[in-house]
């Protein structure tokens, strides 16, 4: 089993669609926890930060942790075409990836005009 | 303000071949860490600089090494390179070992093709 499990998709919706994308991940001792935005051929940026369980809103973006299951959560509200993106989980022990974020695959989304 | 810069973007290598790859961080980022991210997958962890030290390590072996320079700046190097080291590479920086609120700044990579 892996550490950080995430379907790769592709996950495909309608323009303005609410978004819902999940890991779920096996070392209850991660405090840590982001999402990761991938545009093709670019490197990570970094959506949403969370310390332990909760959720933490900005914009049209909801990231929710829910510790006790191990399990996260990314909402897109009002998805728009230039949401169409990679979305990596990633999660770790101590703040600034000290110890190396572990990711998950990432899930490949596309928001149809 | 420039972030986080890589070079080069993309470079061809022979199997057993040696490689070299560039960092220079986020103005006033002092901590820089790399990433290997095959295709399809997420980042790994391959190892993490601050101040002119390996701080920690991933599951990689000694055929990766770094190294960090008094101005902050790192190079990843691999030495007899293997089909499967074929890669995207991403640095990404932070400052401080534990950076205020945890971000990662990542850098757009370097893409490595072992032929």
């Amino acid at each position: 089993q892996k550490e950080v499990e995430q379907d790769p998709g592709p996950l495909s919706v309608p323009e303005g669609a609410i978004v819902s994308l999940n890991c779920t991940y096996s070392n209850s001792a991660f405090q840590y926890f982001m999402w990761y935005r991938q545009y093709s051929r670019k490197g990570p940026e970094l959506l949403m930060y969370t310390y332990s369980s909760g959720n933490k809103e900005d914009g049209r973006f909801t990231a929710q942790v829910d510790k006790s299951s191990k399990y996260i959560s990314l909402f897109i509200r009002d998805s728009q075409p230039s949401d169409s993106a990679t979305y990596l989980c990633a999660m770790n022990l101590v703040g600034g990836g000290a110890d190396g974020l572990t990711f998950g695959k990432g899930t490949h989304l596309i928001i149809q005009p | 303000d420039a972030g986080v810069t890589q070079s080069p973007t993309h470079l061809i290598k022979t199997r057993g071949q040696q490689v070299t790859l560039r960092c220079s961080p986020k103005s006033g980022h002092d901590t820089v860490s790399w990433y290997q991210q095959a295709l399809g997958q997420g980042p790994q962890f391959i190892f993490q600089y601050y101040e002119e030290e390996e701080r920690q390590r991933g599951n990689f072996p000694d055929r990766f090494s770094g190294h960090q320079f008094p101005n902050y700046s790192s190079e990843l190097n691999v030495n007899a390179l293997l089909l499967g080291d074929s890669a995207l590479y991403l640095c990404a920086s932070s400052l401080g070992r534990q950076g205020a609120d945890g971000e990662l700044f990542f850098g757009e990579g370097s893409r490595l093709t072992v032929l």
